[in-house]
């Protein structure tokens, strides 16, 4: 079936420091993926996605490659700000089934 | 840009009372989803809709039912509230081929 792990948080960094959270998929076939971002009390918010192997998505400073040979997706920020304090989750859509990663917590202190 | 409302962003209820939260899409998105969020759970899928009338179960549906009579509109019902049920609910959309959108989530708590 599909599935998503993504690393377990919480993760805490100060600000200016480098950021990767590490999300690996299984699935058949050719899944599209995704990052999303939850800031405190509000809903997800599509951060970036990918949707064939190799693409990069990137938003907001933030960068994911598609990684088949791997089934990977990791997120990576060069210098975090306070402002990225938030709850990140990697996702994947086969079809028209759609997984969640349990989600990483990122605190960045100043 | 697409829009997913909800219909209450914090609500309270007691026990035993039944509860409806609503969910209203504006892009004419064929599939709907209810979501419950809970610390260290992650994201958990009660129950979905991909057509008018049409429901699914997800991975949790004990416990509440939905409506879905309008395409734009998709309605989670607590039948009869309990403690357990305190939580954030999500409700998300999209097409069969696109990336899931969000409304901001109702806060449930139930005393």
């Amino acid at each position: 079936g599909n599935s998503v792990t993504q690393m377990e948080g919480p993760v805490t960094l100060s600000e200016e420091a480098f950021l990767t959270i590490n999300c690996t998929y299984t699935a058949t076939g050719y899944p599209s993926l995704f990052w999303y971002v939850q800031y405190p009390g509000e809903g997800l918010q599509l951060l970036l996605k990918a949707t064939k192997a190799d693409d990069k998505g990137s938003n907001k400073g933030f960068e994911a490659t598609y990684r088949k040979e791997t089934t990977s997706f990791h997120l990576e920020k060069g210098s975090v700000q306070v402002s990225d304090s938030a709850v990140y989750f990697c996702a994947l859509r086969n079809n028209n089934d759609m997984r969640f990663g349990a989600g990483t917590r990122l605190t960045v202190k100043p | 840009d697409v829009k997913v409302t909800q219909s209450s962003r914090y609500l309270v209820k007691r026990t035993g009372e039944k509860v409806f939260l609503e969910c209203v899409q504006d892009m004419d998105h064929e599939n709907m989803f209810w979501y419950r969020q809970d610390p260290g759970l992650g994201l958990r899928l009660i129950y979905f809709s991909y057509d008018v009338k049409m429901k699914e179960k997800g991975d949790i549906p004990e416990g509440y039912s939905v409506s879905r009579e309008k395409k734009e509109r998709f309605s989670l019902i607590l039948e009869s509230a309990s403690t357990n049920q305190t939580s954030m609910y999500l409700c998300a959309s999209r097409r069969t081929v696109s990336e899931q959108f969000f409304g901001p989530g109702t806060r449930l708590t139930v005393l």
